[in-house]
């Protein structure tokens, strides 16, 4: 079954420390894998999208990377700022359909 | 250049009435879908369309219907509103298909059926 798993569920740092949330997945055929943003209220907003072929991808403080042998990803913030608040959202493609985790809830702190 | 608009943002329905969900882009995007997202569920596919005229289910069309006669317009249809539909939706378009596109998303319509 296609599934895309993130953790943790909720984090909670302070203002100015780094992060890195995980997403697994076990989603066959692989298209591509994507990181939304979602503040409270609001709908998701694309961070980044890499491929088979991408290992890495950054937009400004936000990093992606993408194993596609152990099939796992991750999302690292720098230097969080308060509107790093919000829920970030690992979505695998298929080829065909859009497989959406559960998120990440990230709190940042003053 | 609004992207993608969503009306209203929230809606509070008695069980049994209907309602429609009206969603607009401005893009120009050929795919237009629609999403419902519960409390700790990723979202899932209610339906899509690929252009004016032409529509397909999803992974959880039970319940709702669509209609596409313009590129910009994508409504959404509850004909018998039931507790299991209070949620929130999302509208969103992409240029071409979704599976390797980047997807926009409308700010959403948050539905209570009581």
């Amino acid at each position: 079954k296609n599934q895309v798993e993130q953790s943790p569920q909720s984090l909670i740092i302070l203002e100015g420390k780094n992060c890195t949330l995980q997403c697994n997945y076990t989603v066959s055929p692989f298209s591509n894998l994507r990181w939304y943003k979602q503040d409270t209220g609001r709908g998701p907003v694309s961070l980044t999208i890499m491929t088979f072929s991408e290992n890495t991808k950054s937009n400004g403080r936000y990093t992606a990377t993408l194993d596609a042998d152990t099939k796992q990803s991750s999302l690292h913030i720098t230097a969080s700022q308060l509107s790093d608040s919000a829920s970030y959202i690992c979505v695998v493609s298929d080829t065909d359909k859009l497989i959406f985790g559960t998120g990440t809830r990230l709190q940042v702190f003053p | 250049n609004a992207g993608v608009t969503q009306t209203p943002k929230f809606r509070i329905l008695k069980i049994g009435q209907s309602m429609t969900l009206q969603c607009t882009q401005d893009m120009n995007h050929n795919y237009m879908y629609w999403y419902r997202q519960d409390p700790g569920m990723g979202l899932k596919l209610i339906y899509y369309s690929v252009g004016a005229g032409i529509t397909d289910k999803g992974e959880v069309p039970n319940g709702y219907n669509v209609s596409r006669s313009t590129t910009e317009d994508f409504p959404l249809r509850l004909e018998l509103a039931a507790p299991s539909q209070t949620s929130v939706y999302f509208c969103a378009s992409s240029s071409r298909d979704r599976a390797n596109n980047e997807q926009f998303f409308g700010p959403g319509t948050r539905l209570t059926v009581l």
